[in-house]
């Protein structure tokens, strides 16, 4: 049962534009929640994460706003480079845990 | 930053064989460190959770005598795939829990990956 979703599995976007990346939920319990960055063949790399308690964090060019009534998260990255061209990857956690659980990913590329 | 360092990051073996592939967090103690694995185009599906000085913890579907894991010390973790096989093929992540994240939370630090392939 995939309890975290990322139900666009590929994204195109212009060099400049916003990207926006998307993730659901389905355990209401999860209070935690990070994006992360995945280039072929190597191990995903922390971007950028937010607490329940929060309902946006900024880092750079990178924000992800929570709602937590539509058990959903997005990842903004403004403006698009072609180096973020990645499969990006949500994961979130309950309060217990070291546990994450992965969405599916979102291929993302940024044409020049 | 932390650093998990994943060893070897290719191997290519017969089948029937077995491989160890090691996971060290250079900078900092891992209590509990995670398995995953890759298949091409799809998520992390996370195999088991390995506990410094206990037996890991596996996922449902997760062959726990044919993925041997074993974590003997705060810093290493090991997955032995025994008796290898062509369907065993795949890319295998290693992660460990660290501080890093919003309001000093857990962030997951991952390694690079290993690529197995069974001949």
């Amino acid at each position: 049962d995939q309890q975290v979703k990322q139900n666009s599995p590929s994204l195109s976007v212009q060099e400049g534009r916003i990207s926006i990346l998307n993730c659901d939920y389905t355990n209401s319990m999860f209070d935690y929640f990070l994006w992360y960055k995945k280039y072929p063949a190597e191990g995903p790399t922390f971007l950028i994460s937010i607490s329940s308690i929060k309902d946006k964090n900024e880092d750079g060019r990178f924000t992800v706003f929570l709602n937590k009534s539509a058990k959903h998260l997005s990842l903004h990255i403004v403006p698009s480079q072609p180096g973020d061209s990645a499969v990006y990857f949500c994961a979130a956690s309950r309060p217990t845990g070291n546990q994450f659980y992965f969405g599916t990913g979102t291929s993302l590329t940024v044409i020049p | 930053g932390a650093v998990v360092s994943q060893h070897p990051s290719r191997v290519i073996c017969k089948s029937g064989t077995s491989v160890k592939i090691e996971c060290r967090s250079l900078d900092f103690q891992a209590t509990t460190m995670f398995w995953y694995r890759q298949f091409p185009k799809q998520s992390l599906m996370l195999m088991a959770t390995s506990n410094e000085g206990s037996k890991a913890t596996y996922e449902q579907g997760v062959e726990k005598d044919k993925f041997l894991i074993n974590h003997a010390s705060l810093t290493l973790s090991t997955l032995t795939v025994t008796s290898a096989h062509p369907e065993d093929s795949s890319f295998y992540i290693c992660s460990a829990s660290s501080l890093g994240g919003h309001s000093g939370a857990n962030v997951l630090t991952f390694g690079a990956g290993s690529r197995l392939t069974v001949l």
